[in-house]
């Protein structure tokens, strides 16, 4: 069975500070790849997606990751954070063609400090 | 444009019971997913309804089920609810034929005591 690994449970960093939180999958197919997020008393959003072509993907509000395929993984990346981005961070992955779950990680909860 | 509805936002039941939770998806989709989310973890998928028909199901036992209407709305239902059910169910829409890009509800908080 597929799992996917989110190695930091809790980060916290200072405004305008780089974040990178880690994502890695077990399954060697071909995968879609996704970052959900979800604000405190919020459901959960989607940040970004990767189906295939070019492995640097951009998302909403400054957001992007990198596939890269050798290491399974799926790392999300923001140049500077704002106090404003303080939520829980979800990686879930999807194999192609024979399944049509989307399979979590167990979250990382971000705080931003002002 | 209404995105992925669910009701009710909680509910409180006991050990034993049976409950029923709704899910109407977003605008356009045919697909519905359902999945649990116990406190300090990612969401467990449960199963996925399309076309009215269960299509695929995670490792959840029977007394969960589930049914999709020919509006694509779907329902789930808990019988003979444990503690360990005790969790935020969140419902998910796609489309059956893309990417399976799914979009989540608010969901409903079931606490079972």
């Amino acid at each position: 069975a597929q799992s996917v690994s989110q190695h930091n449970h809790h980060v916290i960093l200072s405004e305008a500070a780089s974040l990178e939180l880690g994502c890695n999958y077990s399954y060697g197919g071909t995968v879609n790849l996704f970052w959900y997020v979800q604000y405190p008393g919020q459901h959960l959003q989607l940040l970004l997606k990767y189906f295939s072509g070019d492995p640097l993907v951009k998302g909403i509000k400054g957001f992007e990751a990198e596939f890269i395929k050798s290491k399974f993984s799926f790392n999300l990346r923001k140049p500077s954070v704002q106090w404003s981005d303080t939520a829980e961070y979800f990686c879930a992955v999807n194999r192609v063609g024979s399944a049509r779950q989307l399979t979590f990680g167990s979250g990382t909860q971000l705080t931003v400090l002002p | 444009d209404a995105g992925v509805t669910q009701s009710p936002t909680h509910l409180i039941k006991t050990r034993g019971q049976q409950v029923t939770l709704r899910c109407s998806p977003k605008s356009g989709h045919d697909t519905v997913s359902w999945y649990q989310q116990a406190l300090g973890q990612g969401p467990q998928f449960i199963f996925q309804y399309y076309e009215e028909e269960e299509r695929q199901r995670g490792n959840f036992p029977d007394r969960f089920s589930g049914h999709q209407f020919p509006n694509y709305s779907s329902e789930l239902n808990v019988n003979a609810l444990l503690l360990g059910d005790s969790a935020l169910y969140l419902c998910a829409s796609s489309l059956y034929s893309g990417h399976n890009e799914q979009f989540f509800g608010p969901g409903t908080r079931l606490t079972v005591l």
